[in-house]
């Protein structure tokens, strides 16, 4: 069965230093999103993309965070000058659609640590 | 604000059903209501979704409500591997991102 995949599993940076979060989606799938979660704290949204395109940001997605599709599989999320309370996992998803009965598949995750 | 309101925790023998229940009073029409589960330090995973009428699959049945308010997973046989946190989740018109709530923790006792 297709799945998300995510690199690296685990990442540990220093305060200030920039990330790239890699997530290859299901490959027939047009809608990638990141989330995150603090731990202990719920599941929180931060981008869609479609086309090539930011489709919808969240609060928490500002200037220092970036997306993009550098190729036909790659999906990744860039943190430019992390920040402690960027520790978190982070987890990245496709779907097929946006239609409303649309599934949305996620990945294992990647676990960054700020220092 | 996609609003669901679950049990914040619950607990059932091994091998025994499970009856989850969601409140999503304030639905429209053209909601779905979801189900996504969260496996200890993975990422979460789609169990099942409707509209009005009763569904199944091989994970699982979601019995809906007659005016949509309310919702149940069932789990018909639970096993220590559906130990997670159980999101009821509702997908607005217009909004395709996921709103996760705190969810329900289910636990299998052996």
């Amino acid at each position: 069965e297709p799945e998300v995949t995510q690199t690296p599993s685990h990442q540990v940076t220093q305060m200030g230093q920039e990330v790239i979060l890699r997530c290859v989606p299901i490959s027939n799938h047009l809608y990638f999103y990141w989330y995150r979660q603090i731990l202990g704290q719920k599941v929180e949204f931060l981008v869609s993309f479609y086309n090539n395109e930011i489709s919808e940001k969240s609060e928490i997605f500002d200037d220092q965070f970036s997306v993009e599709r550098p190729d036909g599989s790659n999906f990744t999320l860039k943190i430019r000058s992390t920040k402690l309370e960027d520790s978190a996992m982070y987890f990245c998803a496709s779907a097929k659609s946006r239609a409303l009965q649309e599934t949305q598949y996620f990945g294992p995750g990647t676990r960054l640590l700020v220092l | 604000d996609a609003k669901t309101t679950q049990p914040n925790s619950m607990e059932s023998n091994e091998e025994e059903p499970v009856h989850l229940p969601c409140n999503h009073s304030t639905i429209s029409g053209t909601d779905y209501i979801h189900w996504y589960r969260q496996l200890p330090s993975q990422g979460p995973e789609y169990v099942i979704h409707g509209l009005t009428s009763n569904v199944n699959n091989r994970m699982a049945s979601l019995a809906i409500a007659e005016d949509r308010k309310s919702s149940t997973l069932i789990l018909h046989r639970a096993t220590l591997r559906d130990a997670a946190v159980y999101y009821c989740i509702r997908s607005n018109f217009g909004n395709e991102k996921l709103t996760f709530g705190t969810g329900t923790r289910l636990t299998i006792i052996p």
